[in-house]
């Protein structure tokens, strides 16, 4: 069973600043890693697959890359509506990190 | 566009089975490249995958649930079902169903339904 860790747990920025989420895989995944947010109360909303596509209708200030056990979550600038909570998922789902307003 | 609905009772005693259906619209369950799986989120926590059906009837569960989880599908109805057996308060959540697409390295969720919160208690 793959084991996918986040860091950090919580991420406290400002908008407009850039916002860097890592997740680690307990072995390599090649390519197969997903990017989720969810808002409080909402449904996860996809947002990258493959690692680095982003899904549609997902803004360009949202990246990924990585492959093998690393991979990366970029926001660019964050919008007030980015703040939210952050999963990566394989086939099971990492624990998530928190972007709030600092 | 794709929607999917969750029903079912948001109460279920202790020892009892938990039933939830799931209803996809704007598209069929019977297409190839999806499977149909189930989530849950324990209150305040993360996500949990729980299983997937493919429309053939072909299944997949979480090692970690796999003794008490059933799920299949309908597709004359355009639905799938969920069922955990044995629950206690731990099975306390909120569960979505989704639509899992395949992509060129593996699979991810792109269509949720909105969650259904199921309580466990007598």
């Amino acid at each position: 069973e793959i084991v996918l860790t986040q860091s950090p747990a919580t991420l406290s920025l400002s908008p407009g600043e850039r916002a860097t989420l890592s997740c680690r895989a307990s072995q390599s995944v090649s390519n197969y890693l997903a990017w989720y947010q969810q808002k409080p109360g909402q449904a996860p909303r996809l947002l990258i697959y493959d690692a680095s596509n982003r899904a549609t209708g997902i803004p360009a200030r949202f990246s990924g890359s990585g492959s093998g056990t690393d991979f990366t979550l970029t926001i660019s600038s964050l919008e007030p509506e980015d703040f939210a909570v952050y999963y990566c998922q394989q086939r099971l789902f990492g624990p998530g990190t928190k972007v709030d307003i600092k | 566009q794709v929607q999917l609905q969750e029903s079912g009772p948001g109460l279920v005693k202790p020892s009892q089975t938990l039933s939830l259906t799931c209803t996809v619209s704007g598209g069929s369950i019977s297409s190839s490249g999806y499977y149909w799986s189930w989530i849950r989120q324990l209150p305040g926590k993360g996500l949990e995958w729980i299983g997937y059906i493919y429309y053939i009837g072909s299944t997949y569960y979480n090692p970690s649930l796999k003794s008490r989880v059933t799920i299949s599908v309908d597709t004359s109805k355009n639905q799938f079902s969920l069922k955990l057996s044995t629950v206690t308060a731990a099975d306390t959540a909120v569960y979505y169903c989704a639509r899992e697409f395949w992509t060129n390295s593996g699979t991810a969720f792109d269509h949720w339904g909105q969650g259904s919160l199921v309580t466990v208690s007598s």
